[in-house]
């Protein structure tokens, strides 16, 4: 089993729509938790941290079960721009060890 | 804020060929990572050192990879010899240092892309 696991995707949605992404883990030492926006042969790029007590940013919402291993990422009202790949990330120990899952592929579509 | 500079871009080669990678990580941050990701997949950690010193190095196929970091500030990544499954993109990345929850997020290159025929 990998470390970390991601919905395998690709998503395609309408413009305007609600869509979730899910991410489990297997490691419950992981300390810190991470959502990374890849764009088509670009870079990773921090999207949001995860608290345990969820987090907001705008249109994007992150949620983290410490129990059940579970991460998750909400786009509500979703963009033709928000089209890209979303990495799940785990960090085991601060500043070490950051691991990646294989990504979920979004499309929106006009 | 300069970002994380790698070199170069792109790299084509012949399998059993070398090539060498270049990474020079944001000032002042202390820990450098070389990712590999090959296409489709999320990138996979390759190495990781903290100032000059290997941190982590667990999924560096050795008999190949080497890399350096010898004034705890820019690195080096070598292929030597290449096969066809090198062919991948090759993340260099930097964070501040290690133990401070707020301070632990990767920033990456724009990444060298290697292809091996």
């Amino acid at each position: 089993r990998k470390e970390v696991e991601q919905d395998p995707g690709p998503f395609n949605v309408p413009e305007g729509a609600t869509v979730a992404f899910n991410c489990t883990y297997s490691n419950s030492a992981s300390q810190s938790f991470f959502w990374y926006r890849q764009d088509c042969r670009k870079e990773p790029k921090l999207l949001m941290s995860v608290y345990s007590s969820g987090n907001e940013d705008g249109r994007f919402t992150a949620q983290l079960n410490r129990a059940s291993q579970y991460i998750s990422l909400l786009i509500r009202d979703s963009k033709l721009s928000d089209s890209a790949t979303y990495l799940c990330v785990v960090n085991r120990n601060y500043g070490q060890n950051f691991v990646f899952g294989p990504g979920t592929r979004l499309s929106v579509l006009p | 804020e300069a970002g994380v500079a790698q070199s170069p871009r792109y790299k084509i080669i012949e399998k059993r060929q070398s090539v060498a990678f270049w990474c020079n990580p944001i000032s002042g941050h202390a820990t450098l990572y070389w990712y590999q990701q090959i296409l489709g997949q999320g990138p996979k950690l390759l190495i990781q050192f903290q100032n000059n010193g290997v941190v982590d190095d667990s999924q560096l196929p050795k008999d190949r990879f080497s890399a350096e970091r010898l004034k705890g500030v820019d690195s080096t990544l070598k292929i030597q010899p290449a096969k066809l499954e090198d062919s991948a993109v090759y993340l260099c990345a930097s964070s501040q240092s290690r133990g401070q929850t707020g301070a632990n997020v990767l920033t990456f290159g724009a990444g060298s892309r290697l292809t091996v025929l």
